[in-house]
């Protein structure tokens, strides 16, 4: 089985801070994703990675960056946490082959006062 | 513009009964897939089905089956035999292909109740 591992499942930060949510997967795939899901507005991308020390930035990159320096490891980082950056974050990872699913972790909920 | 949408209002179905989601899609590339997830209140998403745009017939994975009508474009989820468990937000998503990379558009859902 897939398993997609999330390093928190909830996470309360403050406002300014330097924030860290990583995401490792274990079954080699070459594609990981970052997306954040508020209410009524489904899931946004924000960035994505399709290898190792590659990224791209997705629909609502701002205030955010990611590292991907092993293949099986892609972190979200926020530069400086804002309240509007309070939301449920879901990590996901796929091959890179068309009609392959992502995989899902169990997300993380952020919240930042 | 919208690539997905999923506009019904939160449903509630009977047990033992069958439900439809409905799901339309805008793309102009001849290549693309559709995938159904499921989300319930413990927040993991889960995958349920895929329809490749150039699949002949509709795909089934056990009690999920997918009314694909390419013409229309739609992409409608049918969860036979309703359970308890399926109470959950269903989304539903396109690959789409941007510089080169796969990546999916979702909807914004469909909330699902079954009701004993």
């Amino acid at each position: 089985d897939v398993k997609v591992t999330q390093s928190s499942r909830y996470l309360v930060k403050r406002t300014g801070e330097k924030v860290f949510l990583e995401c490792v997967q274990d079954m080699d795939h070459e594609n990981m994703f970052w997306y954040r899901q508020d209410p009524g507005l489904g899931l946004r991308l924000i960035y994505f990675s399709y290898d190792v020390k590659m990224k791209e930035k997705g629909d609502i990159p701002e205030g955010y960056s990611v590292s991907r320096e092993k293949k099986e490891r892609f972190s979200l980082i926020l530069e400086s946490a804002s309240t509007n950056q309070t939301s449920m974050y879901l990590c996901a990872s796929s091959f890179a082959v068309r009609g392959h699913p992502q995989h899902f972790g169990d997300g993380t909920r952020l919240s930042i006062l | 513009a919208q690539k997905i949408t999923q506009t019904q209002p939160g449903m509630f179905v009977q047990e033992k009964e069958a439900v439809t989601l409905d799901c339309t899609y805008d793309t102009s590339d001849p290549s693309y897939g559709l995938f159904w997830y499921k989300q319930p209140s413990s927040g993991e998403m889960i995958f349920l089905i895929y329809q490749g745009s150039y699949d002949q017939q509709n795909a089934t994975e056990g009690r999920y089956s997918l009314n694909f009508q390419k013409a229309r474009k739609s992409a409608n989820l049918v969860i036979s035999a309703s359970q308890l468990g399926d109470s959950a937000m269903y989304f539903c998503a396109m690959r789409e292909v941007v510089y080169g990379n796969n990546r999916l558009a979702f909807g914004k859902g469909n909330q699902v109740v079954v009701i004993p």
